[in-house]
């Protein structure tokens, strides 16, 4: 069936450090895939979205691109900060209708 | 807000109980879907329903039962509770159920089963 791997974490960075957690998918057909944010005591926000091969999301400094070769979709940002410090899941959406995520990877940024 | 509102917000119940998690979607969407997060098992799929019917289902226990009702609210029963279904649980809603389409959290259900 379709899957979602993520790095481990937690990941532990300063202020201002580059940021990548690596997501890999396994999946029939041709996936959406999605990175989802969850801050503390929330639910799961949208933060970025790509429909297609080597389509590009982005929002608020975050960026991921889809890479249908290496069945990727890692999660980059140049400079973190303490406010982005939260649990970050990778997710796809193929046309089973699923929304199928990763466990998660948790995010601390040190001032 | 994400416009998706999920009660009660917390749940204390015994063992062997009965309890129902409510969602109410976002205005104009048609479709909702339920997540249970533990901190071992991640974030876990059960079932989505899609205006009143059953669109897919995942890893859903026979003693947890869903359904979508006219209005479009959808509720989640557990029964037979165990120690083991202490978790979140989770309400998305979409629009749609295409493979473009983008959901939307509540703030989740925390349920303790003692």
């Amino acid at each position: 069936g379709d899957s979602v791997t993520q790095m481990e974490g937690p990941v532990t960075l300063s202020e201002e450090a580059f940021l990548t957690i690596n997501c890999t998918y396994t999946a029939t057909g041709y996936p959406s895939l999605f990175w989802y944010v969850q801050y503390p005591g929330e639910g799961l926000q949208l933060l970025l979205k790509a429909t297609k091969a080597d389509d590009k999301g982005s929002n608020k400094g975050f960026e991921a691109t889809y890479r249908k070769e290496t069945t990727s979709f890692h999660l980059e940002k140049g400079s973190v900060q303490v406010s982005d410090s939260a649990v970050y899941f990778c997710a796809l959406r193929d046309s089973s209708y699923k929304l199928i995520f990763g466990s998660g990877t948790r995010l601390l940024v040190r001032p | 807000d994400s416009g998706v509102t999920q009660t009660p917000k917390h749940l204390i119940t015994a063992t062997g109980q009965r309890v129902t998690l409510r969602c109410s979607p976002r205005s104009g969407d048609l479709s909702v879907y339920w997540y249970q997060q533990s901190l071992d098992q991640g974030l876990q799929f059960l079932i989505q329903y899609y205006n009143g019917e059953e669109r897919a289902k995942g890893n859903i226990l026979e003693r947890f039962s869903a359904q979508q009702f006219p209005d479009l609210h959808s509720e989640l029963n557990l029964s037979s509770l165990e120690l083991g279904d202490s978790a979140l649980y989770f309400c998305a809603s979409s629009v749609g159920a295409g493979v473009n389409t983008e959901a939307f959290f509540g703030q989740g259900t925390r349920l303790t089963v003692v």
